[in-house]
């Protein structure tokens, strides 16, 4: 069973400009989370996908960032217009739905590096 | 605000010894206590979780310890071997909810010294 993907592994661009992360879940995955992590802090919680509908999009940290799960496959992730402070490690999760519980194990992908010069 | 509080920030241990690393919780709703091994280049990978009921949870030679009352756990690693380095991040959710969002610590980063 392939893992959860995430491309690319490392970006490097500008400030001001546009930068899409992807991921693909674990096949038969209805959760979708995007955390992030800053150097040295905590992995911060960005938002939550059940399926294609956004169910937490409370740590989004403005309205630069814009998440999308079409057809509850993939995910992206686009930061428009990149800022210095959007560096960093950005990794998305998924997990199994039993329910109305989400008790699945959280299977993390290897995390797509974004430096913002 | 910080939820979850974790320490130390780096631990070096020789090989055999015992590494522990602690972890605080503000909100009382939490009822799942993960913790997550990452190895460099790699993402986070479940390693051992506990929930409220129980005070010590133990596989192999990892073993969480509980304390409601106080709110903290830890994570106890017996035998430390120089495989076991990596940075190990804590973790605290409330299941069953809308969203069971994990909320990390701060990562503790572990060398273990052959």
């Amino acid at each position: 069973e392939a893992g959860v993907t995430q491309f690319p592994s490392h970006s490097v661009i500008e400030k001001g400009q546009t930068v899409t992360l992807r991921c693909d879940p674990i096949s038969g995955h209805d959760n979708l989370y995007w955390y992030r992590r800053v150097m040295g802090k905590e992995i911060k919680f960005l938002l939550h996908f059940v399926k294609e509908s956004k169910q937490d999009e409370s740590g989004m940290p403005n309205n630069r960032f814009l998440a999308e799960r079409t057809g509850g496959t993939y995910s992206t992730l686009k930061v428009q217009p990149a800022e210095l402070e959007d560096s960093g490690v950005y990794f998305c999760a998924s997990s199994r739905r039993w329910g109305l519980l989400n008790t699945g194990e959280l299977f993390f992908g290897e995390g797509s590096r974004l430096t913002v010069l | 605000q910080q939820q979850v509080k974790q320490s130390p920030q780096s631990l070096i241990v020789q090989k055999g010894g015992i590494s522990i690393i602690n972890c605080a919780y503000e909100n009382t709703a939490f009822d799942y206590f993960p913790w997550y091994q990452q190895f460099p280049g790699k993402g986070p990978a479940l390693l051992i979780a506990i929930r409220p009921d129980v005070s010590e949870k133990k596989e192999g030679r990892f073993t969480i310890s509980f304390n409601k009352s106080a709110k903290q756990f830890s994570l106890h690693i017996m035998d430390s071997q120089p495989g076991d380095s990596a940075t190990y991040f804590c973790a605290a959710s409330r299941q069953g909810g809308a969203t069971n969002k994990l909320i990390f610590g701060t990562g503790t980063l572990l060398a273990v010294q052959p």
